[in-house]
């Protein structure tokens, strides 16, 4: 597609139910990154693949969070037994990683989670 | 570690003012500098930033970057109601993420 794709766009769950988040990324960009934007918060970096390197995981807040990206394009987002603190927005972008320069991002829709 | 601050944090104007908001930034290795837009759910591009002193413009939008004090600001001049939204920065660190401040949340009342 022209744009980053996200979906669902919106997930309502129960509190310990599992929820997958998947991002479809621009076409021929490698570099993907998830994020995570609390009600009235900045964007807090969660995961980041560059082509057929080991992911950053660094961001990611616990181990019930996880994330894989198949075939180097679309990349799916799990969490497992959620909390109602992982509510918020989830927004996926990807870039064309170039040398010099990182070039700029380009955000999906976001994937709305609420835990009840 | 690194850091980004936005200030101010919130911003409410009437049409037709101009607006500076700010960018603070305390990274290990710093590549560039990235305003982004949003009004709902996506960000949206707005100008990357690699040298000091060189003002980026779009329309009523412009921005500049100072390495030396490590700051950028983004200009609104004649605001209209279309400009509310949140303005993000980002710095990009060379450590395969973007390191975002907290946003700016602008509000311009017609």
């Amino acid at each position: 597609g022209a744009g980053v794709s996200q979906s669902p766009s919106n997930k309502v769950t129960e509190k310990g139910k599992d929820v997958e988040l998947r991002c479809d990324p621009i076409s021929g960009h490698t570099a993907l990154y998830w994020y995570r934007q609390s009600l009235g918060q900045g964007l807090e970096f969660l995961i980041y693949f560059q082509g057929n390197s080991a992911p950053d995981k660094s961001g990611l807040p616990s181990d019930r969070f996880s994330a894989e990206r198949t075939g180097g394009s679309v990349s799916t987002l799990t969490i497992q037994r959620t909390q109602q603190e992982d509510s918020a927005v989830y927004l996926c972008a990807s870039s064309l990683a170039r040398l010099g320069g990182a070039g700029e991002l380009f955000f999906g829709e976001g994937s709305r989670l609420t835990v009840l | 570690e690194d850091k980004v601050v936005q200030s101010p944090l919130s911003l409410v104007v009437h049409e037709g003012d101009t607006v500076t908001l700010n960018c603070s930034y305390e990274v290990t290795n710093f590549r560039s500098l990235l305003w982004y837009k949003q009004e709902k759910k996506a960000p949206t591009f707005l100008f990357m930033l690699t040298s000091s002193g060189i003002e980026k413009k779009s329309g009523r939008l412009s921005s500049i970057l100072d390495k030396k004090e490590l700051f950028s600001i983004l200009n609104i001049t004649a605001t209209q109601t279309g400009d509310s939204a949140v303005y993000l920065c980002a710095v990009d660190n060379y450590g395969q993420n973007f390191v975002f401040g907290p946003g700016t949340r602008l509000s311009v009342l017609p």
